[in-house]
């Protein structure tokens, strides 16, 4: 079945530093793929997303490349702030006809950006 | 702009009680899904829903229930509470069919039971 690996959390950066959160699928069929971000107390929002091969996804600074050849879609950002302080969440939805398109959630990676 | 609405937002059973989560969302979504969220395991799907007077089972269904009876609300029930049902639960909805739209959350129940 599908499955989504994150890199393990949490992750604690200096405000400015670079930030990568690594993602790996694995998929039946032909996926899109989500990166949702959680702030605390509140529901996942979607922050990114690619629908096929070497697509880049990008917003607030954020970006990944659907990368089909080693199956990845790595999220990163070149300056952290503060306000990025979150729970980030790789997600993938298969394509194939029994899935009803239901997107399968990585186990979220916690950042936390110190001032 | 609602979006997605859940009541209640907190709530404290004990075990054996039963209870009932509300969605609600005004987007006009025929997509609607319930998760599960708990420390180390990410979000986990429990029963969805592709329209009006349609559910599925997800990845654990396993003591919910679910009713679709309009197009806008979702509703998931517990008969008989367990401790291991305490979680935040998440509701979300999308537009429909084709694997690129984008899930809309509400902002969760917290379900402690005791």
């Amino acid at each position: 079945g599908d499955s989504v690996t994150q890199m393990e959390g949490p992750v604690t950066l200096s405000e400015e530093a670079f930030l990568t959160i690594n993602c790996t699928y694995t998929a039946t069929g032909y996926p899109s793929l989500f990166w949702y971000v959680q702030y605390p107390g509140e529901g996942l929002q979607l922050l990114l997303k690619a629908t096929k091969a070497d697509d880049k996804g990008s917003n607030k600074g954020f970006e990944a490349t659907y990368r089909k050849e080693t199956t990845s879609f790595h999220l990163e950002k070149g300056s952290v702030q503060v306000s990025d302080s979150a729970v980030y969440f790789c997600a993938l939805s298969d394509r194939s006809g029994g899935s009803n398109y239901k997107l399968t959630f990585g186990k979220g990676t916690l950042l936390t950006v110190n001032p | 702009n609602a979006g997605v609405t859940q009541t209640p937002k907190f709530r404290v059973l004990k075990t054996g009680q039963s209870m009932t989560l509300l969605c609600a969302q005004d987007m006009n979504h025929e997509y609607m899904y319930w998760y599960r969220q708990d420390p180390g395991m990410g979000l986990r799907l429990i029963h969805y829903s592709v329209g009006e007077g349609t559910t599925a089972k997800g990845e654990v269904p396993d003591g919910y229930n679910v009713s679709r009876l309009k197009k806008q609300n979702f509703l998931l029930g517990l008969e008989s509470a367990a401790p291991s049902q305490t979680s935040v639960y998440f509701c979300a909805s999308r537009v429909g069919l084709g694997p690129t739209g984008e899930l809309f959350f509400g902002e969760g129940s917290r379900l402690t039971v005791l």
